[in-house]
């Protein structure tokens, strides 16, 4: 999968409940990002990390939350805050000087 | 923060022709233009990129043309077939020592044979 896995490929989940999606990565890149996409929005930028143990807010955090436990992962779990997370979410990640992203095959989430 | 615009939102041309992708960014100290290619149902692709410091950037039909005084960015598809059909992304580096991008709306292109 070019270096960097994501799982599920698809997930549901039911109204109130938490769900965490799996990144991973081996291309030893130092920053990995969450994007959201939906149809006719484009990707839009959910949290990103640049270092272990940090990580910043992107344009729609709200009902995110994430963790930079080890270089090569960063999970990220939608809350039941968020109020409409059916959407296909994508990982990247890219080394430090070298601006490319590569991604994921991405996570198909349906509420249901 | 950075705002990226794109345009059009679908594009549609006869094969052999030529499709152009055109975007503009807001944040003057962006160095950094990437253009994505997803199909459908797959990840993102990078095909073609250009910094700040370059004004034309070619590879075999693709070539992309960044005009950093009006800030805005265009990729070039010549001799188009239908497998350059997709969802092709521009987007735009924050200014400074942030790596993340922020990426235009997408433009949907259809290639008919």
């Amino acid at each position: 999968d070019g270096g960097i896995t994501q799982s599920p490929k698809y997930l549901f989940r039911k109204e109130g409940q938490n769900v965490t999606l799996s990144c991973e990565q081996n291309l030893n890149h130092d920053a990995m990002y969450w994007y959201r996409q939906d149809p006719g929005q484009g990707l839009r930028l959910i949290y990103y990390s640049q270092i272990v143990n940090d990580f910043q807010k992107g344009d729609i955090a709200e009902g995110y939350s994430v963790s930079r436990e080890k270089k090569e992962s960063f999970p990220l779990t939608v809350t039941s805050a968020q109020k409409n997370p059916t959407a296909f979410y994508l990982c990247a990640s890219s080394g430090v000087n070298n601006y490319g992203y590569t991604f994921g095959s991405g996570t198909r989430l349906t509420v249901v | 923060g950075e705002n990226v615009e794109q345009h059009p939102s679908t594009l549609s041309v006869q094969e052999g022709d030529s499709a152009v992708i055109k975007c503009t960014y807001s944040d003057s100290a962006s160095n950094y233009f990437p253009w994505y290619k997803q199909e459908l149902g797959k990840r993102p692709q990078l095909i073609i990129d250009i910094r700040s410091n370059v004004g034309e950037k070619k590879d075999q039909r693709i070539a992309v043309t960044l005009n950093k005084t009006a800030k805005h960015f265009s990729l070039h598809i010549t001799e188009t077939q239908p497998e350059d059909s997709a969802v092709y992304f521009c987007a735009a580096s924050d200014g400074g020592s942030n790596y993340k991008l922020t990426f235009g709306k997408g433009t949907l292109l259809t290639v008919n044979p």
